[in-house]
């Protein structure tokens, strides 16, 4: 099973939208809405930001958005500020019945 | 509230294996799955296998298919992983995924986002 692919690095003024992608296959991304992501700070555990392609956890941001088209899940985070300036990923369910992770993207807050 | 609990960092010379053990409490056990992520310095993460207690079931990456041994008991989940080398140095994270289920339910072997994570254990092969 090979990782989901995401941009290495995304960068982006304050106030502004970014949006981060996420391209997997037939067997995980494409066939599944177990569509997750992740948010990580250095040296921390990740936090779980979107679940189900779309949904938000209780208390996270409303900002933070997800979608889905064909093998390509999408996190758009709108309204940029400093404190989302961490590592993002995206993983989802395989028809393997594992788990998959991207490869990670370091949003950065010019 | 959930609290997921790992057990400390471990040495190991290569060829050795180690265990890494995960305790829950505050909540019920069974009916989750839990999984093992592990994050080598300066990497991604990547899943190492899951377990979903309710179901008996356990799922590795195929990667680790031969060397990773996930079980469980009343409240806790072990991760065993053997022939260490230097490249199994890494940050060693258990999870709990974020949906309860039964056995009968046709999505409980899925394995779902993770809203719970411990706190991570810092694994070094060194000689």
């Amino acid at each position: 099973q090979s990782a989901l692919t995401q941009p290495a690095s995304v960068s982006g003024s304050p106030g502004q939208s970014i949006t981060i992608s996420c391209t997997g296959t037939n067997s995980d991304v494409g066939t599944y809405n177990f569509v997750s992501w992740y948010q990580q700070y250095p040296g921390r555990a990740p936090k779980l930001i979107i679940y189900d392609v779309s949904n938000r956890p209780s208390g996270v941001s409303s900002r933070f958005s997800g979608s889905k088209s064909g093998n390509t899940a999408s996190l758009t985070i709108s309204g940029l500020q400093a404190e989302d300036e961490a590592d993002y990923y995206c993983s989802s369910y395989t028809s393997s019945t594992t788990y998959v992770f991207g490869t990670g993207t370091k949003v950065t807050v010019l | 509230q959930v609290q997921l609990v790992q057990s400390g960092a471990e040495v190991k010379k290569p060829g050795s294996s180690v265990t890494v053990s995960c305790k829950a409490s505050g909540g019920t056990f069974s009916t989750f799955a839990f999984s093992w992520v592990r994050q080598a310095p300066g990497q991604g993460l990547e899943w190492m296998g899951g377990t979903i207690p309710i179901l008996g079931a356990r799922n590795y990456a195929q990667k680790f298919q031969g060397r990773i041994t996930i079980t469980t008991d009343a409240s806790t989940a072990y991760m065993e992983l053997s022939g260490l080398t230097y490249e199994d140095t890494a940050v060693i994270y258990c999870a709990r995924d974020s949906r309860p289920r039964s056995s009968s339910w046709r999505g409980a072997k899925i394995y779902f986002g993770m809203d719970v994570w411990g706190q991570g254990t810092t694994v070094t092969v060194s000689s």
